[in-house]
């Protein structure tokens, strides 16, 4: 099985509606990260947390929110989703007591607003 | 100007070839550096991690200059397994910064 899980993996929506993605991991990682990757960019890091009461934007966090249910479970939120916002999402866990914080990828959530 | 910067390619090699990329980053204060794999839109894995004194994994060697800073990915007796996008990485503390990646195609 997994150990980074994405849902949905696909999803269609229209603007202005909400949504929400969820990553759940098995790997017992206290940090947890979301990521967009759109054509010709780098991955860009939207939010990240450290652990559940620990939550701290990124490079790119308007118009997203997130929440940390759990260590095990990250959700990102988009309010009102904008066409701009179509891209593939990535959930990711790290292990801060490792060297150099190699990160677990989930396996990304295809995104399209329309 | 970007963190980090990758020449996207692609890089079209026959199987068997060698094919090297590199990679340059504009924070001096950077820790760590890394290539990742990412095959077709798939999740980034680890490929492996980048020393100043180079390091090799099987048929990759993995090279990082300092005073130039840049990083450079070599790939011998390509296989087409290898076909994939190379996203260099360099990390500050908890940060991770992403080149937008080298794709590198072999054909038989």
């Amino acid at each position: 099985d997994a150990d980074v899980t994405q849902t949905p993996r696909n999803r269609i929506t229209k603007t202005g509606k909400r949504i929400m993605l969820e990553c759940s991991q098995t790997k017992g990682h206290d940090r947890m990260y979301w990521y967009r990757q759109d054509p010709g960019l780098g991955l860009r890091l939207i939010y990240y947390s450290f652990d559940v009461k620990d939550i701290n934007k990124g490079e790119i966090s308007d118009g997203y929110s997130v929440s940390r249910q759990a260590q095990a479970k990250f959700s990102l939120s988009l309010e009102s989703a904008i066409p701009n916002q179509t891209a593939l999402y990535f959930c990711a866990t790290s292990d801060p007591g490792t060297i150099y914080n190699e990160q677990f990828f989930g396996p990304g959530t295809r995104l399209t607003v329309l | 100007r970007k963190e980090v910067e990758q020449d996207p390619g692609p890089f079209n090699v026959p199987e068997g070839a060698t094919v090297a990329f590199n990679c340059t980053y504009s924070n001096s204060a950077s820790q760590s550096f890394f290539w990742y794999r990412q095959d077709c839109r798939k999740e980034p894995k680890l490929l492996m991690s980048v020393y100043s004194s180079g390091n090799e994994d099987g048929r990759f060697t993995a090279q990082l200059n300092r005073a130039s800073q840049y990083i450079s990915l070599l790939i011998r007796d390509s296989k087409l397994s290898d076909s994939a996008t190379y996203l260099c990485v360099v990390t500050n503390d908890y940060k991770l910064s992403f080149g937008a990646g080298t794709t590198v195609t072999v054909r038989a």
